[in-house]
């Protein structure tokens, strides 16, 4: 069954470094997010993406987020300067667009650490 | 905030019917109820999704009350691959928002399967 893959499994970064997480939607998808999961909390949604562009983010994705679909199968977050409380795991999701109200299906999600 | 309210916790013995009650008292005619899983901080997993009738595939069943103020889901058989956070999110479809809205999650019911 297809998958989404994020890469790497766990990023430890300095405080202030920018870092790159990585995503493979499902080859067929089309509608992107990024959720993220502070130790111990609840999901929380990013940022959604379609055609290219951000559909709608969160209050939590502020000016040191940003996404990027660089090329037909990557999805990429970046942080510009990391924070403590950017610490968290982070999701990425993806979901088709035949307009049946398709589930979103995650990929495993990226440990990061911030030092 | 999350539209549902689910038990925190709840315990099955393995090989028994586990039960899974959640309360969407609010949920608009256009919203469906999807239930996703998260076993110890893996990506959450698609469960399964319903709008007005009751529901089934290989993973479990979905039954909504006619009202569509609550809903059940079943796991026929729990085995202790099943013990995880499920969670019953309500969201708006499709077709009624334009897009692919994102999930909003709760804090889900902590299931332990008892051998």
């Amino acid at each position: 069954e297809p998958e989404v893959t994020q890469t790497p499994s766990h990023q430890v970064t300095q405080m202030g470094q920018e870092v790159i997480l990585r995503c493979v939607p499902i080859s067929n998808h089309l509608y992107f997010y990024w959720y993220r999961q502070i130790l111990g909390q609840k999901v929380e949604f990013l940022v959604s993406f379609y055609n290219n562009e951000i559909s709608e983010k969160s209050e939590i994705f502020d000016d040191q987020f940003s996404v990027e679909r660089p090329d037909g199968s990557n999805f990429t977050l970046k942080i510009r300067s990391t924070k403590l409380e950017d610490s968290a795991m982070y999701f990425c999701a993806s979901t088709s667009d035949r307009g049946f109200n398709q589930p979103q299906h995650f990929g495993d999600g990226t440990r990061l650490s911030i030092l | 905030d999350a539209k549902t309210t689910q038990p925190t916790s709840m315990d099955c013995a393995e090989g028994r019917a586990a039960n899974l009650p959640c309360n969407h008292s609010t949920i608009s005619g256009n919203e469906y109820v999807y239930w996703y899983r998260q076993i110890h901080s893996q990506g959450p997993q698609y469960i399964i999704h319903g709008l007005k009738n009751n529901e089934t595939n290989e993973m479990a069943s979905l039954i909504i009350t006619e009202d569509r103020k609550s809903s059940t889901l079943i796991l026929p058989h729990a085995t202790l691959r099943d013990t995880a956070v499920y969670y019953c999110i309500v969201r708006v479809s499709f077709f009624s928002s334009g897009s692919a809205r994102q999930l909003t999650f709760g804090s889900g019911t902590q299931l332990t399967v008892l051998p």
